[in-house]
Formats: C-alpha cells, structure tokens, sequence
C-alpha cells in the first residue's frame, strides 16, 4: 500500500518562511505524480492552492509556492500571516489512483 | 458561480447502502471528471474515487478500501454526480466532498456519513 508523508506539525514565526514536504513510498516524487496541495482550517472544507507541482489557482496567494526538493514535493510560505495557521494536505497521483498525505498542522506563533 | 452541493447522508447500519448525490452548477458539468474525497472526524482526508467525463469513457478509478463497494456515477442531463455505498463498515464514517476535477480546484461543503448500529 502506497504511503504519502508529510511532517505532522511545523511551527513558524509571522514573517518568516516554512516548507513543507510530502514523500511518497514509492520513492522520490516526480512532476509525473502531480503534487496538489491544500489547506483546511478547523470546520471548513478545503481549499485548493497548488496544482501539479507549482501551478497556482487565481485564488492562491502569491506567497505560495510549489515545487520539488530533494525527492519530495514541496510548498513553501513565504512571509508567512497569522491566517496562514491551518492544515495542509499533499495529494500525489499513482496513475489512475491518488493519494493523500497525512497533514501538517502549521501553527504561527 | 461554480456550485457543489452533495446531499443524501445520514445514519445507516453497518452492511446497508447509501446513496450520495452531488448537484453541480456554474461550469461545464458534462466536460467536468468529478472526484469524491472523505473525511472521517478528526482526522485527514482519504481520495475516494473519481468518474472521467463522458467523452473521454465515462471511466471510473477508486481507493483500494472503497473498490468492489462503492460505485461513482453520473447523470449529465441533471448536472449530478453519483456516489453509491454498499457493504458499509464503521470505518466508513466519515464527510464526504464531492470534488470537481482531478485537481480539485473547488469543493462541495461536505455531507457526513455515520455508519453504525
């Protein structure tokens, strides 16, 4: 069974900058598994931020960004706001199957 | 506009069925692959499956926990999409999302499922 692994918790400074990352089981991740990443704030459904590795929708703040490192996808905060404290999902495709990371739960303290 | 509602949730016995309904508006539902992502309380989110459009087969793919039990379909003269549940255990407790897109971009507010007895 494919596993995707993102860090349980992270905590960053406001202003400061935070990446995080999700690794796959299988071995590194490629642009061919798509990377999405999401955010989900306590009682509120989520909302897409980042497609295929590091295309944004209209929506996603431009300090936002995706990409690969190191084998894994990542996101990286930038300048990081006190609204920025959520969870943040990785979804990564198998072929016809995707799945989704465990989540960080990013605390701005 | 774009529009997700899912409805049809509810309390059902462990074994029984249930069918979900997603009703889509504010794009080009028949052009649209639509996914269904579940939630179970407290915890992270599971892809469940998704359904291609009709012009590219209509095809269907699904998590290895949910494949043989739950079926993904969809009506496009009613711009709704389809999640059928059968064989249900208590592990499948969880708000469903109906999801547009295999990049799900936009999501349904959630329809939450209780299997128990």
């Amino acid at each position: 069974q494919t596993v995707v692994t993102q860090e349980p918790s992270l905590t960053v400074s406001p202003g400061g900058t935070v990446t995080l990352t999700c690794a796959s089981s299988t071995g590194a991740v490629t642009s061919g598994y798509y990377p999405n990443w999401f955010q989900q704030k306590p009682g509120q459904a989520p909302r897409a931020l980042i497609y295929s590795t590091s295309n944004k929708h209209s929506w996603t703040p431009a300090r936002f960004s995706g990409s690969l490192l190191g084998g894994k996808a990542a996101l990286t905060l930038s300048g990081v706001q006190p609204e920025d404290e959520a969870e943040y999902y990785c979804l990564l495709y198998y072929g016809d199957e995707g799945v989704f990371g465990g989540g960080t739960k990013l605390t701005v303290l | 506009e774009v529009q997700l509602v899912e409805s049809g949730g509810g309390l059902v016995n462990p074994g029984g069925s249930l069918r979900l309904s997603c009703a889509a508006s504010g794009f080009t539902f028949s052009n649209a692959l639509m996914s269904w992502v579940r939630q179970a309380p407290g915890k992270g989110l599971e892809w469940v499956g998704r359904i291609k459009s009709n012009t590219h087969g209509g095809t269907t793919d699904y998590a290895a926990p949910v494949k043989g039990r739950f079926t993904i379909s969809r009506d496009d003269s009613k711009n709704t999409v389809y999640l059928q549940m059968s064989s249900l255990k208590t592990e499948d407790t969880a708000v469903y999302y109906c999801v547009e897109g295999p990049f799900l971009p936009y999501w349904g507010q959630g329809i939450l499922v209780t299997v128990s007895s």
